[in-house]
């Protein structure tokens, strides 16, 4: 699987747009980006995840570029229970038998009052 | 539903001593996963199982041991615990007969060998 690249932590004040970026550049045409959340040694929590095109559910929105080696996840309105360690994740779906998802050390996000 | 459900949520083991964590979901999924997280880090996988029957190792196997006699249940045993198993463990689900959505995550448990 492919590897990510993310920034260590970052800050966002709350009500307003959290862009988390990740790159993956060396991306295969059979793998998605996975984004997941781990709130305060919770579980970690599936967001969102997307192939090519930009994909928008309740949680979120995850934009990936054209060539596909980079993406940002958007939280449109950041809220103090956002605060959380975010890992960005590629994976294939193609191999069932092999499947196992990677993470990495991920951004830690702090939501400022 | 319940969803993943992990046992017991905290433990303080004795270097030798053994036990086991256990996982049961009420998803019917077919993909079990166990993964630890030592304190700062991402997470590892330590096993997986694909179905009832076939597990198969991960990334960080070595002091660990698992079976899937059933869909529901995939516990993890330590049999001779040491100091280097201090961690919290995560167990994870996926439906890979499904559309493509996210792995569920346990709560987890914590664990601390003295």
């Amino acid at each position: 699987d492919a590897k990510t690249t993310q920034p260590t932590s970052m800050d966002c004040a709350e009500g307003r747009a959290a862009n988390l970026p990740c790159n993956h550049s060396t991306i295969s045409g059979n793998e998605y980006v996975y984004w997941y959340r781990q709130i305060h040694s919770q579980g970690p929590q599936y967001i969102i995840h997307g192939l090519k095109n930009n994909e928008t559910n309740e949680m979120a929105s995850l934009i990936i570029t054209e060539d596909r080696k980079s993406s940002t996840l958007i939280l449109p309105h950041a809220t103090l229970r956002d605060t959380a360690v975010y890992y960005c994740i590629v994976n294939s779906r193609s191999n069932f038998g092999n499947e196992k998802l990677t993470f990495g050390t991920g951004t830690r996000l702090t939501i400022i009052p | 539903n319940a969803g993943v459900t992990q046992t017991p949520k905290f433990r303080i083991l004795k270097i030798g001593q053994s036990m086991t964590l256990q996982c049961t979901q009420d998803m019917n999924h077919n993909y079990m996963y166990w993964y630890r997280q030592d304190p700062g880090m991402g997470l590892k996988l330590i096993y997986y199982s694909v179905g009832a029957g076939i597990t198969d190792k991960g990334e960080v196997p070595n002091g660990y041991n698992v079976s899937r006699s059933t869909t529901e249940d995939f516990p993890l045993r330590l049999e001779l615990a040491a100091p280097s198993q201090t961690s919290v463990y995560f167990c994870a689900t996926v439906d890979r007969g499904r559309s493509l959505y996210g792995y569920t995550f346990g709560s987890g448990t914590r664990l601390t060998v003295v």
